[in-house]
């Protein structure tokens, strides 16, 4: 398995642009997230999905950060418009539910810069 | 919701001594408790895992240690080695399949 694919691995953009981020989960998962990392904060959670169900958004930081999951192998964070602030690295996650089998496994993560 | 702390922030500890970090959490109904090691630049990865219906887990030179009652988990590394210098983090599961993370634990193994 190639695990939890994300792109792009690096994304420069300047302030007030789109940003769409991309992830494919683990065939056969069927719980993604959506964090993000800094330093300041640390690993957020921003979103999570169940069978491409949004769950609980409560950590979207502002209407301007939306995701959607239109199917089980994929799913976008999109961020409009974009500000310095949200520079940091967003890392998707999946993992299967229901079971024993609960482990989470993060993609490699796209560096975010909004200059 | 969870809320979960994690100590120390940094750790240093010569090669081939022990390190130990520590996890509390909030909410009595969580139930997992995995801990990540994240190299730098890297993705978090999965290193070892507990459920709530068990004290303690082993996997060669790592150790998780969970008290339910006093809502505590530690990772126990021993015999460290340069490799094992990374950011640790803690994490609790809560209800609802939502995993939440320690702030992480910098940890440098000198040798």
């Amino acid at each position: 398995d190639a695990g939890v694919i994300q792109s792009p691995r690096h994304e420069v953009t300047e302030m007030g642009q789109e940003v769409t981020l991309r992830c494919k989960p683990i065939s056969g998962h069927n719980s993604l997230f959506w964090y993000r990392q800094t330093m300041m904060r640390g690993l957020e959670l921003l979103i999570y999905f169940n069978n491409n169900v949004p769950i609980d958004d409560s950590g979207m930081p502002e209407d301007r950060f939306s995701a959607k999951m239109p199917n089980a192998s994929f799913s976008t964070l999109k961020i409009q418009p974009s500000e310095p602030r949200d520079s940091a690295v967003y890392f998707c996650a999946s993992t299967s539910t229901g079971g024993r089998n609960e482990k989470l496994f993060f993609g490699s993560g796209t560096q975010l810069s909004v200059l | 919701g969870e809320n979960v702390e994690q100590h120390p922030s940094t750790l240093s500890v010569q090669e081939g001594d022990s390190a130990v970090i520590k996890c509390t959490y909030s909410d009595s109904a969580s139930n997992y408790f995995p801990w990540y090691k994240q190299e730098l630049g890297k993705r978090p990865q999965l290193i070892i895992d507990i459920r709530s219906n068990v004290g303690e887990k082993k996997d060669q030179r790592i150790a998780v240690t969970l008290n339910k009652t006093a809502k505590h988990f530690s990772l126990h590394i021993t015999e460290t080695q340069p490799e094992d210098s990374a950011v640790y983090f803690c994490a609790a599961r809560e209800y609802g399949n939502k995993l939440v993370f320690g702030a992480g634990t910098i940890l440098r193994v000198k040798s």
